[in-house]
């Protein structure tokens, strides 16, 4: 079975730091583009970051840009986000997904999934 | 940045209803847009990839359309487990970026 576990959540107060991970299992971790997507309580989804099969490419929301870093180990089949400088407004739950896609005549197509459980950040004093 | 609009926000509606969700892109995006279900208290569900090709396991009844900048989400008869927030997602570019959401209730 596919699956994704996020772990590493918590309360942390502004300024502070936390890092997220994310533990695949049932497919080939290295294989896929992985992503962090978020939604504040009671708001809609924000994606966060993407990275690469080997971690050489990382895309970021420019409101996380410079705070956040994406890294993988696919050793380990494990995602991880390493949030620094955190805002009140970094308060949510992050979802982390692996990106799958398609490529009908050339053309890739992605989609999230699947997706972890989530993991709630509370960010405040 | 790309921007998403969906509309409308919400809307109450009734089991057996036809019901049409819009998204506009604020620049072409040609048909690089996915939609998903999302249900209270759980991880979002992916329906549709390329604008209108269902993903496995997705009932007929949800159906996609549109290029551009203009999408629609239809569900040709609602049924109970089909209450929930739709949202679309754009993946042309970076950032990529989700509409604000479309929550059906059951009126």
């Amino acid at each position: 079975e596919v699956q994704l576990v996020e772990s590493g959540g918590g309360l942390v107060q502004p300024g502070g730091s936390l890092r997220l991970s994310c533990a695949a299992s049932g497919f080939t971790f290295s294989s896929y583009w992985m992503s962090w997507v978020r939604q504040a309580p009671g708001k809609g989804l924000e994606w966060v970051a993407n990275i690469k099969l080997d971690g050489s490419d990382k895309y970021y929301v420019d409101s996380v840009k410079g705070r956040f870093t994406i890294s993988r180990d696919n050793a380990k089949n494990s995602l991880y986000l390493q949030m620094n400088s955190l805002r009140a407004e970094d308060t949510a739950v992050y979802y982390c997904a692996r990106i799958g896609g398609v490529a009908p005549a050339g053309r890739w197509y992605s989609w999230f999934d699947p997706w972890g459980q989530g993991t709630l950040v509370t960010v405040s004093s | 940045d790309i921007q998403m609009t969906q509309s409308p926000s919400s809307l109450s509606t009734s089991v057996g209803d036809r019901v049409t969700i819009t998204c506009r892109a604020s620049q072409d995006i040609r048909n690089d847009l996915v939609w998903y279900q999302q249900k209270p208290g759980k991880a979002p569900k992916r329906l549709m990839y390329a604008a209108s090709s269902l993903l496995s396991g997705v009932p007929s009844r949800f159906s996609g359309s549109g290029s551009g900048t203009e999408f629609t989400l239809t569900i040709s008869s609602l049924q109970p487990e089909d209450f929930a927030t739709y949202y679309c997602l754009q993946h042309n570019s970076y950032p990529w970026t989700f509409g604000q959401g479309t929550k059906v209730e059951i009126k």
